[in-house]
């Protein structure tokens, strides 16, 4: 089976820093995406790790350890418009892609 | 950077009617796309794949005669809805792969279409 856990929300202040973690059950996996979605909007990607380790864009980074089945995606330097609901999401043979149930953040001032 | 397209971005129509919605990649050809649906402050759940010129591959539990998918070019996926009925209304999003990205995952995801059974 395919599931993947990530807390259901997260509070953080304007300028901190926060990281949500993601754990995976996936049999045929080949790596660990991370979306963002506004409410009303379509996700938009954010990373993806295929290896062990971290990967940095900008203000955001993702980590994934394949031995421990885990990955975070980590945020700095918070601001408002970050406040949407993110997903990891699994991949496995044929591209396809299982989400998350995803973690709203909300950012406060 | 790559679109994808969906039309119409939101529908109302009356239970027992189809409803056809449409995914185009505008910029880039894909040979596969995805269908997902999504019900309020819920995940995207993986409805079907669609691969253009073969069949699509439905998920377990999703019915392939209610959900019919057809992947007839390179940048045009549709999704028809049959006999609608109240439980179907749900956010539809389409997603996209472009062929040319080699083994990368990033999908590109439409703006979803938001279907109302009355």
């Amino acid at each position: 089976g395919q599931s993947l856990e990530q807390p259901s929300e997260v509070t953080a202040v304007e300028g901190a820093i926060v990281q949500i973690n993601c754990t995976y059950q996936t049999s045929g996996f080949y790596g660990l995406s991370w979306y963002q979605q506004h409410d009303g909007g379509a996700p938009t990607f954010l990373s993806y790790n295929a290896l062990d380790g971290l990967e940095e864009t900008g203000r955001f980074s993702s980590f994934l350890s394949r031995s421990d089945s885990y990955g975070y995606l980590l945020l700095q330097e918070l601001q408002m418009k970050d406040s949407a609901s993110y997903f990891c999401a699994s991949h496995t043979g044929g591209f396809k892609t299982i989400f998350g149930a995803g973690t709203r953040l909300f950012v406060k001032a | 950077g790559a679109v994808v397209s969906q039309h119409p971005s939101w529908v109302i129509c009356k239970s027992g009617t189809s409803v056809k919605i449409e995914c185009r990649s505008l910029d880039f050809q894909a040979t596969t796309m995805f269908w997902y649906r999504q019900f309020p402050k819920q995940s995207l759940m993986l409805m079907a794949t669609s691969n253009e010129g073969s069949k699509a591959t439905y998920e377990q539990g999703v019915e392939k005669d209610k959900f019919l998918i057809n992947h007839a070019s390179l940048t045009l996926s549709t999704l028809t809805v049959t006999s609608a009925h109240p439980e179907d209304s749900s956010f539809y999003i389409c997603s996209a792969r472009d062929a040319a990205s080699g083994t990368t995952y990033e999908q590109y995801f439409g703006p979803g279409t938001r279907l109302t059974v009355t």
